[in-house]
């Protein structure tokens, strides 16, 4: 029940597409929704985060969709670049009244945008 | 404004050893927490501390411990090191435990042989 799973495992796209990746959880105390995005050798970094009263958050080629009723949200990254290329994770929390929970985290997704 | 700080930046043990790590938040930020990233578990939750009190942990074996310090900063030790705890370990800090954004440090990389 505290899981977060995600795919696809890796994703190839040429430059321009519109990768997405997706995420199910089961869980539905969970209400942040965070995506990550971590390059070789660096920590992962905030990308986007959504909470579950919204079903779509945009910031610069970057959306997050929503689906409350299917445990499920997805990240797509607008007319991609090969700078994208990088492995991206999911992440999910619970607020226990105001106190947040740990983030508990998809196994990733190493996109490759090709040139 | 500087990022989180962790130190070192790679570490090699010998099975049995001990290790201690280290983490200084963003400057304002309370709250630290750690993760275990490996290719096969992913990123795992270690535990949180704010105001020098872990609020929170994960499930891992006792010999993963931690602390914090009154400036905020932070160490991990992990001790009778085994093969299978060669991983990246994070550092993430958020301003205080009621806030969602948590910072990454780049990590330290812990190879034990």
């Amino acid at each position: 029940q505290q899981q977060v799973k995600q795919s696809p495992q890796s994703l190839i796209v040429q430059k321009g597409g519109i990768p997405i990746i997706n995420c199910a959880y089961e869980n539905t105390a969970f209400d942040y929704f965070p995506w990550y995005q971590q390059f070789p050798g660096k920590g992962p970094a905030l990308l986007i985060a959504i909470r579950p009263d919204v079903s779509e958050k945009k910031e610069g080629r970057f959306t997050i969709s929503f689906n409350k009723s299917a445990k499920q949200f997805s990240l797509h990254i607008m007319d991609s670049q090969p700078g994208d290329s990088a492995t991206y994770f999911c992440a999910a929390s619970i607020d226990y009244g105001g106190s947040q929970g740990n983030l508990i985290f998809g196994k990733g997704t190493k996109l490759s945008v090709k040139p | 404004k500087a990022g989180v700080t962790q130190t070192p930046r790679y570490l090699i043990k010998t099975r049995g050893q001990q290790v201690t790590l280290s983490c200084s938040p963003i400057s304002g930020h309370r709250s630290v927490s750690w993760y275990q990233q490996t290719p096969g578990q992913g990123l795992q939750f270690l535990f949180e501390y704010f105001s020098e009190t872990q609020r929170n942990k994960g499930n891992f074996p006792g010999r993963f411990s931690g602390r914090q310090f009154s400036n905020s900063r932070s160490e991990m030790n992990v001790s009778t090191l085994e093969l299978g705890d060669s991983a990246l370990y994070l550092c993430a800090s958020s301003r205080d435990y009621t806030n969602t954004e948590a910072f990454f440090g780049q990590g330290t990389r812990l190879t034990v042989v």
